[in-house]
């Protein structure tokens, strides 16, 4: 059964860097692109980054460019995002998601969410 | 890229049908047949409903059907269940070496 678990979320005070991980099973990680994707709360769904299969390409919503990245360790089958110089306005719940197949930014598995919470 | 729009809000009784549109541009849903459908149920990630604009995957209700014109995608749920009660999302490609756009979301009510 496929299956994705996020883990790594937590209170943290801004300007500091927090790192989530999402652990795939039930499927070989490395035949998916994968993505991260966030929801504020109370609000709509946001695309945060996106990844190649092999790792080698990646990228970013305008609002965490430059401060947030997106990696894979497909031996690990294990998603990871690195999100560093936190703002109140990082605040959501961060999910892991799956690509349906196409590389067209479509999700067929979504993770449970972690929830990030940005706050001194 | 700016979201797609869609209606804040829809309401049905049980049985009726509803439609939820999902207004873009040609960047996005009238240049590619890449516009996916998603209901989130309180608490819950988001569950794909419909993909490739019109496509169901395997055991999700046949009541729910997808379209596109133009710019504007559509989902159209028939007999409207207390079960569907949720919160709506579309999501469109919009090309290579960029992000996909979701629209901001409608929340279902059934009466």
């Amino acid at each position: 059964q496929v299956h994705l678990v996020e883990s790594g979320g937590g209170v943290v005070q801004p300007g500091r860097s927090l790192r989530l991980s999402c652990a795939a099973s039930g499927f070989p990680l490395s035949s998916y692109v994968m993505y991260w994707v966030r929801q504020a709360p109370g609000e709509g769904l946001e695309w945060v980054a996106v990844i190649s299969r092999d790792g080698g390409d990646e990228y970013y919503g305008g609002s965490v460019k430059g401060r947030f990245t997106i990696s894979r360790d497909n031996s690990k089958d294990t998603l990871y995002l690195q999100m560093t110089s936190l703002r109140a306005d990082d605040t959501a719940v961060y999910y892991c998601a799956r690509d349906l197949g196409t590389s067209s930014f479509q999700i067929d598995c979504w993770g449970q969410g972690t929830l990030v919470t940005v706050s001194s | 890229q700016s979201a797609l729009t869609q209606p804040a809000s829809v309401s049905g009784s049980p049985g009726q049908s509803i439609t939820i549109s999902c207004t873009g541009t040609s960047s996005d849903i009238g240049g590619y047949n890449y516009v996916s459908w998603y209901q989130q149920q309180p608490g819950k990630a988001p569950k794909l409903i419909i993909y490739d604009v019109s496509d169901r995957p395997s055991g999700v209700s046949n009541r729910f059907s997808g379209s596109k014109s133009g710019n504007t995608a559509s989902l159209t749920i028939s007999g409207l269940q207390t079960e569907d009660e949720a919160d709506y999302y579309c999501s469109s490609y919009t090309g290579s070496g960029t992000l996909g756009v979701f629209g901001g979301g409608t929340k279902l009510t059934v009466l």
